[in-house]
């Protein structure tokens, strides 16, 4: 069964500043989909950025970008200029790729917090 | 932009009663989960539905709950004789094809059972 750790429980960054939340991950599959979720008090969880394992370049979204290493089975998700909108949880999930019917795995969650 | 959503947003129950959750969604997907979430825990995989037919269910998922597709449209969670420990954020999700690996969120409906 595949497993996804967070080992970060809560971040703190200021404004303006950059942030990176940590994301490992267990799986003896070789094709399989990770992403960033995240949740603001409004509870619905928005895709922020999304990761195919067979590609190498490691995804971008505006200020949003992954550290992506396979081989290590890591996940970073680095937040350039933060903003006061950017907190919220952030979910790591993993999704294997052989199958539709298969949901997301999901970490505990990193709880980010901007300071003015 | 199309979304998937849920009602009620809020449920309070009494331990024992029949509770069903409701879920609307994207209408060209063709998987639905359902997830939950415990106050200040990991949201964990509940079920996913595909062809009018469960394809996966984790161990949460017993003889308690129950899920179905009534109308073509809506995506129903059903949980038989509620506890207190089902009291959860619940999150139904929908899919396109095997390809996209996305899944879309609802806004989850609270679960309170007293």
């Amino acid at each position: 069964a595949q497993t996804v750790t967070q080992s970060q429980p809560e971040m703190s960054v200021q404004e303006a500043e950059t942030v990176t939340l940590s994301c490992t991950y267990d799986t003896s599959e070789s094709d399989y989909y990770l992403f960033w979720y995240k949740q603001p008090p409004s509870r619905q969880m928005i895709l922020v950025i999304r990761q195919e394992a067979y590609k190498q370049q490691n995804a971008t979204e505006n200020r949003f970008s992954v550290n992506f290493q396979k081989a290590a089975k890591s996940f970073s998700l680095k937040i350039s200029d933060s903003q006061l909108g950017d907190a919220a949880m952030y979910f790591c999930a993993y999704r294997s790729a052989r199958g539709g019917a298969d949901g997301l795995t999901f970490g505990k969650g990193t709880h980010l917090i901007i300071q003015p | 932009e199309p979304e998937v959503t849920q009602t009620p947003s809020h449920q309070v129950t009494q331990m024992g009663q029949e509770v069903i959750l409701r879920c609307v969604p994207i209408s060209n997907h063709l998987y639905f989960y359902w997830y939950r979430q415990i106050l200040g825990q990991k949201v964990e995989f509940l079920v996913s539905f595909y062809n009018n037919e469960i394809s996966e269910k984790s161990e949460i998922f017993d003889d308690q709950f129950s899920v179905e597709r009534p109308d073509g449209s809506n995506f129903t969670l059903k949980i038989r004789s509620t506890k207190l420990e089902d009291s959860a954020m619940y999150f139904c999700a929908s899919s396109t094809s095997v390809n996209s690996g996305e899944l879309f969120f609802g806004e989850g409906s609270r679960l309170t059972v007293l």
